[in-house]
């Protein structure tokens, strides 16, 4: 248990809709991040938030994306106007407190695929 | 631009063997390592971290650390077929968000 849980575990979607993904971290943490993976890449650093304050922003991440954080628990990762490249798995980490020197835990991800 | 490059295999082993993986870096100011499993469709594990040069070892891994040739590796020890997977190796970017830079991993395949 790496103490992240995201929702859904699976998307399917259309191209040009909008979907919205979830992590909640479990156990205790000091910052959360978002990667997006894809087929024969490692993952890429999309953003990361500091308890609710989003601190950080990848090129990647395009304005159709938008990350929030609100209170500083759950995170979501929103989607407009999906398109056949944004199919992806999508990551969501944590870095514990003391946990040495920046490790990261991994969420189990949510797959994105648009057809 | 700040890159991690890695061997992409497929890496063959038989069993019983010691796989060796291995990475370089560019960023020669990186001060943190990670190696992380990821098998096929799930999400990726943190197996090792090395912060300083030489040698760590926990069980069956050692990753080794050389800052000065900005080179990591990872030795699987008496492999198993369940140590089939990607091993991904990743290094702290620079600035202060802490977030890591991946390599795009090698596949590790280790054959009864």
């Amino acid at each position: 248990d790496t103490g992240v849980s995201q929702d859904p575990r699976h998307k399917i979607t259309k191209r040009g809709q909008n979907v919205t993904f979830r992590c909640d971290p479990i156990s205790e943490h000091n910052r959360l991040y978002w990667y997006r993976q894809t087929l024969g890449q490692g993952p890429e650093f999309l953003t990361y938030f500091q308890n609710e304050a989003q601190l950080e922003k990848s090129r990647l991440l395009s304005d159709r994306f938008s990350a929030e954080r609100p209170k500083g628990s759950f995170s979501t990762l929103e989607i407009q106007r999906t398109e056949q490249g944004d199919s992806a798995m999508y990551l969501c980490a944590i870095r514990r407190p003391g946990s040495g020197n920046t490790e990261a835990f991994f969420g189990q991800g949510t797959r994105l695929t648009v057809v | 631009q700040k890159e991690v490059e890695q061997n992409s295999g497929p890496l063959s082993v038989p069993e019983g063997a010691i796989a060796s993986l291995n990475c370089t870096y560019s960023d020669r100011g990186s001060q943190s390592f990670f190696w992380y499993r990821q098998y096929s469709g799930k999400s990726p594990e943190l197996i090792m971290s090395i912060y300083s040069n030489g040698d760590k070892e926990d069980g069956r891994f050692t990753a080794q650390l050389n800052k000065a040739s900005q080179y990591v590796s990872l030795l699987i020890r008496d492999s198993q077929p369940s140590d089939s997977a990607t091993y991904l190796c990743a290094v702290k970017g620079g600035g202060s968000q802490g977030n890591l830079i991946f390599g795009k991993g090698t596949k590790l395949s280790v054959k009864p």
